[in-house]
């Protein structure tokens, strides 16, 4: 299995435009994450699905982040408008049920200039 | 709100050492304790706890969980450079899916 790809792998762009990551969980998995990791916050929960219905999204930071599942093959995790504080590697996880390890992505490293 | 606390933030050893790294947590309705080692990328899958006293073991690294007292420990003997990474444990509840991780140990071990 090619396991979960993320793109980009970096991603660099100013402050205000619109950043949008990509996921592709492993195939027959049916919950889907989305984390972000920053040096001081560590891996932080921002919305996870679940045969791409979104469960739980306490952990998106504000109306400028939003995530879509369209398939079961795709997700998407959009910031729009992109602040400085953004900057984070965004990973991106499936899980074959709901009591299965988590597989993760390589993860996109943002950098909002 | 679960919570993990991983200790000590980071520890560096020569080869040869064994190490033992430090989980505590709290959550409602425990479901399970998994460790993930992480190098330069993704965190990879190491052992997943969900029984007290029953040690998971692979190879030079072994995990055992606490329930009682709330805490896990991952071991690791005989270490080698390859070991260095930081080490992370997340827990599960019975709520929902997702993990909530600790703050991570990084291990640097030394020729």
């Amino acid at each position: 299995d090619a396991g979960v790809i993320q793109s980009p792998r970096h991603e660099v762009t100013e402050m205000g435009q619109e950043v949008t990551l990509r996921c592709k969980p492993i195939s027959g998995h049916d919950y889907l994450f989305w984390y972000r990791q920053t040096m001081m916050r560590g891996l932080e929960l921002l919305i996870y699905f679940n045969n791409n219905v979104p469960i739980d999204d306490s952990g998106m930071p504000e109306d400028r982040f939003s995530a879509k599942m369209p398939n079961a093959s795709f997700s998407t995790l959009k910031i729009q408008p992109s602040e400085p504080r953004d900057s984070a590697v965004y990973f991106c996880a499936s899980s074959l049920a709901g009591a299965s390890p988590l597989h993760f992505g390589n993860g996109t490293r943002l950098t909002v200039t | 709100e679960d919570k993990v606390v991983q200790s000590p933030l980071s520890l560096v050893v020569h080869e040869g050492d064994t190490v033992t790294l430090n989980c505590s947590y709290e959550v409602t309705n425990f479901r399970s304790l998994l460790w993930y080692k992480q190098e330069k990328k993704a965190p990879t899958f190491l052992f997943m706890l969900t029984s007290s006293g029953i040690e998971k073991k692979s190879g030079r690294l072994s995990s055992i969980l606490d329930k009682k007292e709330l805490f896990s420990i991952l071991n690791i003997t005989a270490t080698q450079t390859g070991d260095s990474a930081v080490y992370l444990c997340a827990v599960r509840n019975n709520a929902g899916n997702m993990l909530t991780f600790g703050g991570g140990t990084r291990l640097m071990v030394k020729p």
